[in-house]
């Protein structure tokens, strides 16, 4: 199975300050026959399901704001938000579709 | 608008057997593949399952496999996820989810999600 290790653990993060979470993947998630990295990023807040941010690494899904991008390629990537909102306290999980799916442990992202 | 809405889950005796559903609407049901996530208390994700649109593929998590089946009834707009010999560690929420490709052979990624129903494993 691949393993993602996303860092750090838990994040605190002021108002309006950049959000940096990282995935590390035991293998490359970049498929060479069509150039992609097999990768999503979701958000959860609690008791709610996850919601779709990012996949193929960099796309945004509709209607997810533009403070949210993703980056990386091979088997390190990441998710930031470039001015954090009060909203964005949740979870975050890495989660490849490179070879069956495994889903990141999860950063939680708080307010300081 | 992309309505799932799972089913079956409560408090069942280790070793026994459960089958969840999701009842699917809003969308076009027999064009996507259907996956099932779960989250223990308090933990993180675990993917469980994915089925393409057409009921032909089939894939899981290597440490479930063998115990769990997923299967589908395109007439029913209806997911199953047949559990058996279950064990504590079991015990989570089940997320049923809609796929984000359409007609996609393996299927891609969950993009709509479930509000889940709770398995509870314990004697």
């Amino acid at each position: 199975d691949i393993v993602l290790t996303q860092s750090p653990d838990s994040l605190a993060v002021s108002l309006g300050e950049r959000a940096t979470i990282n995935c590390k993947s035991s293998q490359s998630l970049l498929y060479s026959s069509n150039n992609q990295n097999y990768i999503a990023w979701y958000q959860q807040k609690p008791g709610q399901p996850p919601k779709l941010l990012i996949y193929w690494a960099s796309t945004r899904e509709s209607g997810v704001p533009d403070r949210f991008s993703g980056s990386g390629s091979g088997t390190e990537f990441t998710l930031s938000i470039s001015s954090l909102q009060a909203e964005d306290v949740a979870i975050y999980y890495c989660h490849q579709y490179y070879s069956a799916r495994t889903f990141g442990q999860g950063t939680k992202v708080e307010l300081k | 608008q992309v309505q799932l809405v799972e089913s079956g889950g409560g408090v069942v005796q280790p070793g026994r057997s459960l089958r969840l559903s999701c009842v699917a609407s809003g969308f076009t049901f027999t064009s996507y593949g259907m996956h099932w996530v779960r989250q223990a208390p308090g933990k993180g994700l675990q993917w469980v399952a994915v089925i393409s649109y057409d009921g032909s593929n089939k894939y899981y998590a290597d440490s479930l496999k063998g115990r769990f089946t997923i299967s589908r009834d395109n007439s029913k707009n209806t997911l199953y996820l047949q559990m058996n010999s279950l064990r504590p560690e079991d015990t989570a929420m089940y997320y049923c989810a809609k796929d984000r490709a359409s007609r996609a052979a393996a299927g891609s990624i969950p993009d709509s999600w479930g509000q889940g129903t709770l398995v509870t494993v314990s004697s």
